[in-house]
């Protein structure tokens, strides 16, 4: 089935760091690619996606591109502040069918101080 | 921005009891889902629902789980009976086309159920 790696389970950065949070994935069809956030007792917020191959996807000064070759949506950010802190969760979504539901990584947890 | 509301936030009862978790989707939407995530896990799709309907469901969703929207109320997760392993948060989200189409699910803050 369809699956979704983060390679990282936590990351501590402090403020201004540059951020990576690796993500691959695993799909039988052309998946859409998503980023969310989950700040503490919330729910999770999509951030953006990307369609298609070599398409970025943006928000809130993160980025992720779409590599098909490499099947991966590795979320990137230049400059992470304190108010960052928070779970990131990858995920991929197929269209088409029943296939109606997105599959979600197991989050990484970033964690950002002063 | 649109909110998603789950009641009750926390609810604990004994095993072998019903449960009943609510959902409030934003209001236009037509698609919903429940999702379940174990402590320190990623979160796993149970359910999906539009037109009165379940779409699918995954291996998660026992024969002891349903769901149901009567007349555009509330969107319920009923568990009859519980079992410890139910102990878990149950994420409601909806959309307004298919996840996948959009990847603008909405979640609401999760359902904590401790089953002891």
């Amino acid at each position: 089935g369809d699956s979704v790696t983060q390679t990282e389970g936590q990351v501590a950065l402090s403020e201004e760091d540059f951020l990576t949070i690796h993500c691959n994935y695993s799909a039988s069809g052309y998946p859409a690619l998503f980023w969310y956030v989950q700040y503490p007792g919330e729910g999770p917020q999509f951030l953006f996606r990307a369609s298609r191959d070599k398409e970025k996807g943006s928000s809130r000064g993160f980025e992720a591109t779409y590599n098909k070759e490499t099947t991966s949506f590795h979320l990137q950010k230049a400059s992470v502040q304190e108010s960052d802190s928070a779970v990131y969760y990858c995920a991929l979504g197929v269209s088409g069918g029943s296939n109606a539901k997105l599959t979600f990584g197991k989050g990484t947890k970033l964690s950002v101080k002063s | 921005g649109p909110k998603v509301l789950q009641i009750p936030s926390h609810q604990i009862i004994d095993m072998g009891q019903m449960v009943t978790l609510n959902c409030d989707p934003v209001s236009n939407h037509l698609y919903f889902y429940w999702y379940k995530q174990i402590l320190g896990q990623q979160m796993e799709f149970l359910v999906n629902f539009y037109n009165g309907k379940v779409m699918e469901k995954s291996k998660l969703f026992k024969d002891q789980f349903s769901v149901e929207r009567p007349d555009g109320s509330y969107f319920t997760l009923k568990i009859q009976p519980t079992a410890l392993e139910d102990s878990a948060v149950y994420f409601c989200a909806s959309s307004l086309r298919t996840g996948a189409d959009t990847g603008q699910l909405y979640f609401g803050e999760g359902s904590k159920l401790t089953v002891l």
